[in-house]
């Protein structure tokens, strides 16, 4: 099975500030990459898919590059609700696996 | 704009089943899969399997193969999970989620992409 590896797994970001979330995977997954973004007691809601395609109700401030087994998630000017819980998950292979996650804290 | 709706929490013993239910209203049900993903406390998601309505075949993760049954009943656009000889280590949220792309000439012919909507996830709680 592919190993989704995020980094950092905690970031502390303060607002106004960009946030840089990476995302390796242990063989290629082309682009069939999503982004989740999970707060608590909630369920997660996607963000991105096929690496850098924004899925609707997320501004621009949102988004995503990479291709192969490097991805990057990148927010602009971190807002006070950005900061959650940020999952990567491939598709591209099965099974389908997720990064275990980096948490987005506030400075 | 499609909405999940999924059953209330649970509370099992070690050694039975739960079944889990996941209702899509306000879109298209039949050409989407639908794939359950679970997160115990405090910890990542992983997937379980999905089924594709209109073809009716589920598959699942070698994980839980044997223990997982994933089934659809496109007359009330819901679809349900159910997992058998429930241990401890099973505790976890429990999410159903609507998965892309959708089937279109026949593919793709299983689930297995981006999940998009998610439902509200189902507490389930294995105690003695």
């Amino acid at each position: 099975e592919i190993v989704m590896t995020q980094s950092p797994a905690t970031l502390s970001v303060s607002p106004g500030k960009r946030a840089t979330l990476s995302c390796r995977a242990s063989q290629s997954v082309s682009s069939n990459l999503a982004w989740y973004q999970q707060k608590p007691g909630q369920a997660p809601r996607l963000l991105i898919y096929d690496a850098s395609t924004g899925a609707t109700g997320f501004p621009a401030r949102f988004s995503g590059s990479g291709s192969g087994t490097e991805f990057t998630l990148t927010i602009s000017s971190l807002q006070s609700e950005d900061f959650a819980i940020y999952y990567c998950q491939q598709y591209n292979t099965w099974p389908l696996t997720f990064g275990q996650g980096t948490r987005l804290e506030i400075k | 704009q499609v909405q999940l709706v999924q059953s209330g929490a649970e509370v099992k013993k070690p050694g039975s089943s739960v079944k889990v239910s996941c209702k899509a209203s306000g879109g298209t049900f039949s050409n989407y899969a639908i794939s359950w993903v679970r997160q115990a406390p405090g910890q990542g998601l992983e997937w379980m399997g999905g089924i594709i309505p209109i073809f009716g075949t589920a598959n699942y993760t070698q994980k839980f193969q044997g223990r997982v049954t994933i089934t659809a009943d496109k007359s009330t656009s819901t679809a349900y999970m159910d997992l058998s000889s429930l241990r401890y280590e099973d505790t976890a949220v429990y999410y159903c989620a609507r998965d892309h792309p959708p089937v279109v000439g026949g593919s793709p012919s299983a689930a297995g992409g981006w999940f998009d909507p998610w439902g509200q996830g189902t507490l389930v709680t294995v105690s003695s």
